[in-house]
């Protein structure tokens, strides 16, 4: 059964980056699927934010592409988000979800999600 | 990018009541890439419906997807009184890009 856990720093100031982790339990990552970033900020809605192959190519929303770098490392069977020169609109919470579906269409499973907030 | 919208905002009815739910895209959309999600409060979102109607492992059979073009719906029979939760449709589009819809509150 693959369990995904969302692990990084849950207050970022304004301007620095947020960097966030997701570790993948009962599937190795190099074996197959996409992997996908999602955030929710409080109270709102759902915004995907990018997905990375089991080979390593990724594609981003474009709304956040130019501040965006999604990698993985499957030796430690995880894969990264970084989110560079973050302002408040950046707070949300995260998750983390395995891609399923033909061309990677939908999330499932999910973390169980990690709020970053980005204040001074 | 294909944006999605959700009717109504908020539905409220009680146990035992049918449970229609919209997504109307604006443009079309291939059936195997409408999907929807189900959030309790507190939680992660949840799969229940993938490829527009097929029901995801372990989601009881009162949930139910149908729709093709921009119109999808999401049926609920009979809501259970552990159903009332938020619902967002999601699509995925070539690009690649994926977008959600707004959300409707069961309450």
């Amino acid at each position: 059964q693959v369990q995904l856990q969302e692990s990084g720093p849950g207050l970022v100031k304004p301007s620095e980056t947020l960097s966030l982790t997701c570790i993948v339990s009962g599937y190795s990552i190099s074996s197959g699927y996409y992997w996908g970033w999602i955030r929710q900020p409080p109270g709102k809605g759902l915004e995907w934010i990018g997905n990375i192959y089991h080979s390593g190519s990724t594609y981003y929303n474009p709304s956040l592409k130019s501040r965006l770098n999604i990698s993985m490392d499957t030796s430690k069977n995880q894969f990264s988000l970084r989110l560079s020169s973050v302002t408040a609109a950046d707070t949300a919470m995260y998750y983390c979800a395995r891609v399923r579906g033909s061309s990677g269409s939908y999330f499932d499973p999910w973390g169980q999600g990690t709020l970053v907030t980005v204040s001074s | 990018e294909i944006v999605l919208t959700q009717s109504p905002g908020t539905l409220s009815l009680s146990p035992g009541e049918r449970a229609t739910l919209s997504c109307r895209a604006s443009q079309s959309v291939g059936s195997s890439y409408i999907t929807w999600y189900q959030q309790k409060t507190g939680q992660a979102p949840r799969l229940l419906i993938y490829g527009a109607y097929n029901t995801a492992t372990g989601i009881p059979d009162r949930f139910s997807g149908s729709g093709s073009g921009t119109d999808f719906t999401l049926t609920i029979s009979r809501v259970e009184p552990e159903d009332f939760a938020v619902y967002y449709c999601q699509q995925y589009s070539s690009s690649p890009s994926i977008t959600f819809g707004q959300g409707t509150r069961l309450e």
